[in-house]
């Protein structure tokens, strides 16, 4: 199985900020990764696929890049709606594993 | 806009079958450019990929190692829906579960999950 290790595991941060958040994976994986955002008892939302592909409705200050084994999700400028958890994915091949994801706090 | 919603029995007796229910609006269970998938989550296991299963003139299935055996996933046509079946659960399959819709040209679209229990 490709393991994907986020980091960091958590994060505090403020309004305004810029966060960037990496994700590795084991082995190369293209640009087979997506990221998503989750808030506490929602499901998750995805934010990213295809390493660098904006999904349809969400913000342009998310922006991701990569491609590989190495991957970045960036916040240009954190909203108070961004508090969340972060995970990537990737989805070359089976089974699609998941990084544990990350905590961004105020 | 595509809308997946769930349905599902909440608790579950061990040693039953699981079943989760995943109705599809704004586009066809059968697409022939997308894959259907179905995930869970628990505070134990985080985010767990299950299985899914697409339509290229025929129907897939991809499943992973650990469930083989164990699990179904059912796409009906008919109904244009999409159901997860988990035979001989036991409580470490208590979990939320996710289907979602895989689409490599427009992203990941997800169900709003579905809270099992498995209790006696």
């Amino acid at each position: 199985d490709i393991q994907m290790t986020q980091s960091p595991s958590s994060l505090s941060a403020s309004v305004g900020d810029r966060v960037t958040i990496t994700c590795r994976a084991s082995q190369d994986i293209g640009n087979f990764l997506a990221w998503f955002q989750q808030k506490p008892g929602r499901a998750p939302k995805s934010l990213i696929y295809g390493a660098s592909s904006l999904q349809s409705g969400v913000p342009s200050y998310f922006s991701g890049s990569g491609s590989g084994t190495d991957f970045t999700l960036t916040i240009s400028s954190l909203q108070p709606e961004d508090f969340a958890t972060y995970y990537c994915q990737q989805y070359k091949s089976s089974p699609h594993t998941f990084g544990q994801g990350t905590n961004v706090e105020i | 806009q595509v809308q997946l919603q769930q349905s599902g029995p909440g608790l579950v007796k061990p040693s039953q079958t699981l079943s989760v229910t995943c109705a599809i609006s704004g586009d066809s269970v059968s697409s022939n450019s997308v894959a259907w998938n179905w995930i869970r989550q628990s505070p134990s296991r985080g985010l767990e990929w299950l299985g899914r299963t697409w339509y290229r003139s025929k129907w897939y299935y991809d499943y992973a190692v650990s469930l083989k055996g164990r699990i179904d996933i059912n796409p009906d046509t008919s109904k244009n829906q999409l159901s997860l079946l988990l035979s001989s659960v036991t409580p470490d399959d208590s979990a939320v579960y996710y289907c979602t819709r895989e689409d490599w040209g427009r992203g990941f679209e997800w169900g709003q999950g579905t809270l099992v229990t498995v209790s006696s």
